[in-house]
């Protein structure tokens, strides 16, 4: 099977421009998760999903960021404007049932200039 | 200006000899952990996990431990190799499938 799928691996963008991260998760995993990984912060929860709809998304840093998730099989996490700052690798990770593992796609690499 | 980031703990073993990463928790209520490792370029990849009502499991050359007095999570590799190399986190789950990880410990392996 194949495990979840994240486009796109690289992005290199100028600050102002509108960046879409996008996730297929497992099939038949029911939560969505999107999480950010720096070097200030390791890895945070920005927003998860269960059954399409968003559960928590405390973890979204300001209104600029915002994510869906039109379809069991399909998220997208949108940056609008982005900044500097926001350069981080984004990872998106599907999960079954509670208290079982989350599985995380390789991460979008994103660099703002 | 220098950026100023996480400091990893770092664990440098010799190839053959056993690894042990601990992490600290810090929620009583969580009933759920989990081991990931983390290698260059990639996603946390699953481990091994464990629940609060075990205080060991073992997996293949990996064993996880539970002290939930002291609030304490280890990881053990049997015969570490250097494939073992990465950053190693551990996770907990504070009953809903909202999981909080730890900062990371980089396992090095000299050979």
């Amino acid at each position: 099977d194949a495990g979840v799928i994240q486009s796109p691996r690289h992005e290199v963008t100028e600050m102002g421009q509108e960046v879409t991260l996008r996730c297929k998760p497992i099939s038949g995993h029911d939560y969505l998760f999107w999480y950010r990984q720096t070097m200030m912060r390791g890895l945070e929860l920005l927003i998860y999903f269960n059954n399409n709809v968003p559960i928590d998304d405390s973890g979204m840093p300001e209104d600029r960021f915002s994510a869906k998730m039109p379809n069991a099989s399909f998220s997208t996490l949108k940056i609008q404007p982005s900044e500097p700052r926001d350069s981080a690798v984004y990872f998106c990770a599907s999960g079954g049932r509670k208290n079982q593992p989350q599985h995380f796609g390789d991460g979008t690499r994103l660099s703002i200039l | 200006g220098e950026s100023v980031g996480l400091h990893l703990p770092t664990l440098s073993v010799q190839e053959g000899d056993n690894s042990i990463i601990n992490c600290a928790y810090s929620n009583s209520a969580s009933d759920y952990f989990i081991w990931y490792k983390q290698e260059s370029g990639k996603g946390p990849q699953f481990i091994i996990d464990i629940r609060s009502n075990m205080d060991k499991r073992q997996g293949q050359r990996v064993t996880v431990l539970l002290n939930k007095t002291v609030k304490h999570l280890s990881l053990q590799i049997a015969a570490t190799q250097p494939g073992d190399s990465a950053v190693y986190f551990c996770a907990e789950n504070m009953g809903n499938q909202k999981v909080t990880f730890g900062i990371g410990t980089k396992l090095q392996v000299i050979p």
